[in-house]
């Protein structure tokens, strides 16, 4: 079946330090990629997607490239702050006849300080 | 707007006892899903709806019941809690019933912490 895999955190920064979050994934078929992120005491939130191979997908500084050579979807920012102190979902999704269903990877929690 | 809501926050529970988690969109979306997190796995998907009327069992339905009321309000039911079943739940919806990426974007409610003791 499909499985997501992502670094195991937490991972602990200064503030402006250049994040990376790794993240894997075996899929039947062609995937879609996400990376949700989960700030303390609230739900999650789609931080990016892509949906095919060598997409890039982008928000809030954030980066994550589509690789299907290396079935990779790594998350990158090259500054992070201290509002960016929060678990980090990567996740993927098959369309099925019906239905539309995530899965997660493990969430990474990164900290970051001032 | 409120989006997707969920109530309640948190609830306790003796083993054995049933309770029902409610969630509601106002975004007029077509699928609903339940889910639960648990430490380092990540988010497991319990039951999915596709459409009013339809329910479909995800990776972890067992011990758990579902019932799409209406287009809007998609609810959970644990009929006998265990301690197993302690978690934090979350609703979600989107748009589309599966076949497009871009309308099935999940829009996720902000969780029920659940401890069953």
């Amino acid at each position: 079946g499909d499985s997501v895999t992502q670094m195991e955190g937490p991972v602990t920064l200064s503030e402006e330090a250049f994040l990376t979050i790794n993240c894997t994934y075996t899929a039947t078929g062609y995937p879609s990629l996400f990376w949700y992120v989960q700030y303390p005491g609230e739900g999650l939130q789609l931080l990016l997607k892509a949906t095919k191979a060598d997409d890039k997908g982008s928000n809030k500084g954030f980066e994550a490239t589509y690789r299907k050579e290396t079935t990779s979807f790594h998350l990158e920012k090259g500054s992070v702050q201290v509002s960016d102190s929060a678990v980090y979902f990567c996740a993927l999704t098959s369309l099925k006849a019906a239905g539309n269903k995530l899965t997660f990877g493990g969430g990474t929690r990164v900290l970051v300080k001032p | 707007n409120a989006g997707v809501t969920q109530t309640p926050k948190f609830q306790v529970l003796k083993t054995g006892q049933s309770m029902t988690l409610q969630c509601a969109q106002d975004m007029n979306h077509n699928s609903m899903y339940w889910y639960r997190q648990d430490p380092g796995m990540g988010l497991r998907l319990i039951y999915y709806s596709a459409s009013e009327g339809t329910t479909d069992k995800g990776e972890v339905p067992n011990g758990y019941n579902v019932s799409r009321l209406n287009k809007r309000e998609f609810s959970l039911r644990l009929e006998s809690a265990a301690p197993s079943q302690t978690s934090v739940y979350f609703c979600a919806s989107s748009l589309g019933t599966g076949w497009s990426v871009t309308l099935d974007t999940q829009y996720f409610g902000p969780g029920t912490r659940l401890t069953v003791l």
